[in-house]
């Protein structure tokens, strides 16, 4: 069954906008961890932010902030003061339980940045 | 500091053919190691993920194996390869005791099958 969704295949954004990319997910376990990649074109997979359940406020990391909302299961990423280089995948993935278990990613989401 | 390695970083294969990719991790003793596979434009798919020298768990039956030679040496291969096989390949650690358990990757293998 497919943990971890992403609605969006590809999303825009103007140059120093805002915007809010989705993540929904799926588990019984009251103990897991949400994360939030990007892959550039180069390929390469950057750790962005990182969400726990027990996690009272929400994750932010710099222009990166992680709108946790634990009751509707969503853990949607927003990147503020959109920059060219903010062009990317950019993949939503979970950890269940604790210790170090396998990581299930979504399907990501194609952000391109206008000038 | 702990670094990933992985080679070789592209590939050209026939069908039919074997396949070794490698992949090191220096820095930590006794990580969790990961290989995922993305197909053109889509997702991470889990492969294979191992806690141990030996212990291998294996997600997707497929014509790919791995194994865990030594502590921090993991190995992707197959006998015979598919066109289905083409992809970009990544590895992956993650490290008992960060709080977090993100993955660290790779810079990843792309393998073309012919």
């Amino acid at each position: 069954a497919q943990k971890i969704t992403q609605t969006q295949p590809g999303m825009f954004v103007q140059e120093k906008e805002a915007v809010t990319l989705d993540c929904t997910y799926d588990t019984s376990d009251p103990s897991y961890g949400l994360f939030w990649y990007k892959q550039p074109s180069s390929g390469e997979m950057i750790f962005l932010i990182y969400q726990g359940s027990y996690d009272q406020q929400n994750a932010t990391e710099g222009r990166y902030s992680l709108n946790f909302q634990k009751a509707r299961k969503s853990a949607n990423l927003v990147i503020s003061a959109s920059q060219l280089g903010d062009s990317a995948m950019y993949f939503c993935a979970m950890r269940e339980g604790f210790g170090n278990n396998d990581m299930r990613f979504g399907a990501g989401t194609r952000l391109t940045v206008k000038p | 500091s702990q670094t990933i390695h992985q080679w070789p970083a592209t590939l050209v294969q026939p069908v039919g053919s074997p396949l070794s990719l490698e992949c090191t991790v220096e820095g930590t003793s006794n990580p969790n190691l990961y290989w995922y596979r993305q197909a053109a434009g889509r997702g991470l798919q889990l492969l294979f993920y191992s806690v141990g020298i030996g212990q291998i768990s294996s997600e997707v039956p497929q014509n790919l194996s791995a194994s865990r030679p030594q502590d921090r040496q993991f190995i992707l291969s197959s006998k015979k390869l598919l066109l289905s096989d083409s992809g970009f390949y990544l590895c992956a650690w993650s490290g008992l005791g960060l709080a977090t358990g993100e993955l660290f990757f790779g810079e990843g293998s792309r393998l073309t099958v012919l």
